[in-house]
């Protein structure tokens, strides 16, 4: 079955430095990959997304790119600032429906001021 | 305001008394998802339902089910509960994936501890 490994498990950069997530997916058949942020004590957002059909995606500051021959996404988010602290998930949906995910372990950042 | 509930958001309860944590969302939403979350270990899905009546076992379904007897509620039923479903419980919902605005929204949590 699908397995996503995400790395690193902690990072810590100083504020206006840019941080970079990666995952990896085990299923070639894993079409949409969500990324999530989560604040301590709050629920998961969504933060940006992307499809199989696309190699790159920039929300101001974030980033999302794909490989699909190497089976790896990244997230990237530049010019960090304090509020960017939190724990990012990828995540890939196995049966191109949009409703069944496996995640990543998570990724705790922590942006020095 | 759309959003997605959960109920109760904090509960302590001893080991096979049954219990029901209720979701429900406001944004018509046809999928609903159901996930538990452990240090270390992200989310893991627990199950999900594409629409009424139709359910799918997700990655950790032992010891748990659900039902959708309609569209805006999805219970997770612990018949059983034992320790390890200790845990942080999340509701999800969206829409069906083709659809523009797709995107899995999550309700506040539960946290459940089983002794």
């Amino acid at each position: 079955g699908e397995n996503v490994e995400q790395h690193p498990s902690t990072l810590s950069v100083q504020e206006g430095d840019s941080a970079v997530i990666k995952c990896t997916y085990s299923d070639s058949a894993s079409n949409y990959f969500p990324w999530y942020k989560q604040e301590l004590g709050k629920r998961p957002q969504l933060i940006i997304d992307i499809r199989s059909n696309v190699g790159e995606k920039k929300d101001q500051r974030i980033a999302v790119t794909l490989n699909k021959t190497a089976k790896h996404f990244s997230l990237h988010i530049t010019e960090t600032q304090p509020e960017d602290s939190a724990v990012y998930f990828c995540a890939a949906d196995r049966d191109n429906y949009g409703q069944n995910f496996v995640f990543g372990p998570g990724t705790r950042l922590s942006v020095l001021p | 305001e759309a959003q997605v509930t959960q109920n109760p958001r904090y509960l302590i309860t001893v080991t096979g008394k049954k219990l029901t944590v209720t979701c429900s969302q406001n944004m018509n939403h046809e999928y609903m998802s159901w996930y538990r979350q452990d240090p270390g270990l992200g989310l893991r899905q627990i199950y999900y339902s594409m629409n009424v009546e139709v359910t799918d076992k997700g990655d950790v379904p032992e010891g748990y089910k659900v039902s959708r007897k309609e569209k805006r509620n999805f219970p997770l039923i612990l018949e059983s509960p034992s320790p390890n479903q200790t845990s942080l419980y999340f509701c999800a919902s969206s829409l069906r994936f083709g659809q523009l605005n797709y995107e899995q929204y999550f309700g506040p949590g539960t946290r459940l501890t089983v002794t």
